[in-house]
């Protein structure tokens, strides 16, 4: 039982190119979301967030964009770099709860 | 300012052995958590503390695990007896407010494998 799904396991794109990444969850509940960046060997780092109320929150190169009826958030990165090559997390949470609950990450791969 | 710290990195023992787990917050942060990921799957949150109190441990899979933080410092994470099932990546996080919108820090994760 699933709650926050992210159907590609992997995404490929040129550098200078846009990256899109996909997280659709299931929870009805949850009004904050989160996107974190991970590399081998290292924890999650926090990368951008939305609340329920807003539909886009952009920082610099990332904006995240959020579909309420469709249940659905996604990730832009652009123009994307070879330095963002990594996995991506999406995560939510509901309620003001301290608990966040993760999908299971795209592998994002920008080629030079 | 040190992030937050975990150790060992790694860990190999045989099932129905005990291991312990260690996380130091950023000092400061009153709150702890606990995350787990096992191979291929989503980070599951396995429990919160404010300070040495437990805030929600629902996460938990079982009593073989036991979260502690005394003096609201460190926390530590024993699994005991270990099971094959038990393996993956632990990660300890922190933040100085409640709720989730700094993001938490998370540090680099103990990876423990149960054989």
């Amino acid at each position: 039982d699933q709650q926050v799904k992210q159907n590609s396991p992997s995404l490929s794109v040129q550098e200078g190119r846009i990256s899109i990444l996909n997280c659709d969850y299931t929870n009805s509940m949850f009004d904050y979301f989160l996107w974190y960046k991970k590399y081998p060997a290292e924890g999650p780092t926090f990368l951008i967030s939305i609340s329920s109320i807003k539909d886009k929150n952009e920082d610099g190169r990332f904006t995240v964009f959020l579909n309420k009826s469709a249940k659905h958030l996604s990730l832009h990165i652009v123009p994307s770099q070879p330095g963002d090559s990594a996995v991506y997390f999406c995560a939510a949470s509901w309620g003001g709860s301290e608990k966040l609950v993760f999908g299971k990450g795209t592998k994002l791969t920008v080629n030079p | 300012e040190a992030g937050v710290t975990q150790f060992p990195s790694h860990s190999v023992i045989e099932k129905g052995q005990t291991v312990t787990l260690r996380c130091d917050p950023i000092s400061g942060h009153d709150n702890l958590y606990w995350y787990r990921r096992v191979m291929g799957k989503e980070i599951k949150f396995l429990l919160h503390f404010v300070k040495e109190s437990k805030q929600d441990e629902s996460g938990m899979p079982n009593n073989r695990f036991l979260a502690e933080r005394t003096g609201g410092t460190y926390s530590t994470l024993k699994v005991q007896p270990a099971e094959l099932e038990d393996s993956g990546v632990y990660f300890c996080a922190s933040s100085q407010v409640s709720g989730p919108s700094d993001g938490y820090t998370f540090g680099s994760g103990t990876r423990l494998t149960v054989v």
